[in-house]
């Protein structure tokens, strides 16, 4: 079975722009959910999606937003980047909800803000 | 507030050393789920176990082992003779299991744990 996928692995960017990283979840799987990783914050979540609704979402602003997709691949979206923004972005995916079993995580997009 | 404390920032440990890395969580619900996640160099998170707050038994699988005390709120790792391929981050993780769609984890700020030669 294929593992979680995010593409790309890498993205620069500069503030101001938007940027949208997508992940493709193992098949099967209906959950997906987002998170942001940084060294000082660790792991925060942003949002997870179940069969294409947004189930649960995370204390980040509105620049932050997400959607699911019939084949249960998802994207999140950043505009207005700022340079906080710099950080790795996991997504993973579940047959069960994020907070309810285990999570399968891609290797993460690493997003450098300049 | 649900909250998770690792309080070890890092652990250095010779090969073949027992560690144990603890969690200690915070949370009113009576239900809940516990998680240890690590994260090697490559990046990738890797689910090691989840506990259910009914289940009290420890678990053991190979060299690891998990200890988990609701009287002191914690839900501690241990690895047995440690081998440099436990070189990682470890993450604790805590989800409320309510009825309903308002599930999430919260995650500790982990521990890095360097297991030297």
């Amino acid at each position: 079975k294929a593992g979680v996928t995010q593409t790309p692995r890498y993205l620069i960017k500069t503030r101001g722009q938007q940027v949208t990283l997508s992940c493709s979840p193992i098949s099967g799987h209906r959950s997906v959910s987002w998170y942001q990783q940084t060294p000082g914050q660790g792991l925060q979540f942003l949002f997870e999606y179940f069969s294409e609704t947004q189930r649960n979402k995370g204390n980040f602003p509105g620049r932050f937003s997400g959607r699911q997709f019939s084949n249960s691949r998802s994207e999140m979206n950043v505009s207005t980047l700022e340079l906080g923004d710099s950080a790795l972005y996991l997504c993973a995916s579940g047959d069960k909800g994020g907070g309810d079993g285990e999570q399968f995580f891609g290797p993460g997009t690493r997003l450098t803000v300049l | 507030a649900q909250k998770v404390t690792q309080a070890q920032t890092e652990i250095s440990v010779v090969e073949k050393e027992d560690v144990t890395l603890d969690c200690v969580y915070e949370t009113r619900d009576t239900t809940y789920y516990l998680f240890w996640y690590k994260q090697p160099p490559s990046g990738e998170l890797v689910f090691l176990i989840r506990r259910n707050s009914f289940d009290e038994q420890n678990e053991i699988s190979g060299r690891y082992s998990w200890n988990f005390q609701k009287s002191t709120s914690s839900f501690n790792f241990t690895i047995t003779a440690s081998q440099v391929v436990d070189s990682a981050v470890y993450f604790c993780a805590l989800s409320e299991a309510r009825v309903g769609n308002n599930r999430k984890l919260i995650w500790g700020l982990g521990t890095s744990l360097a297991v030297n030669p």
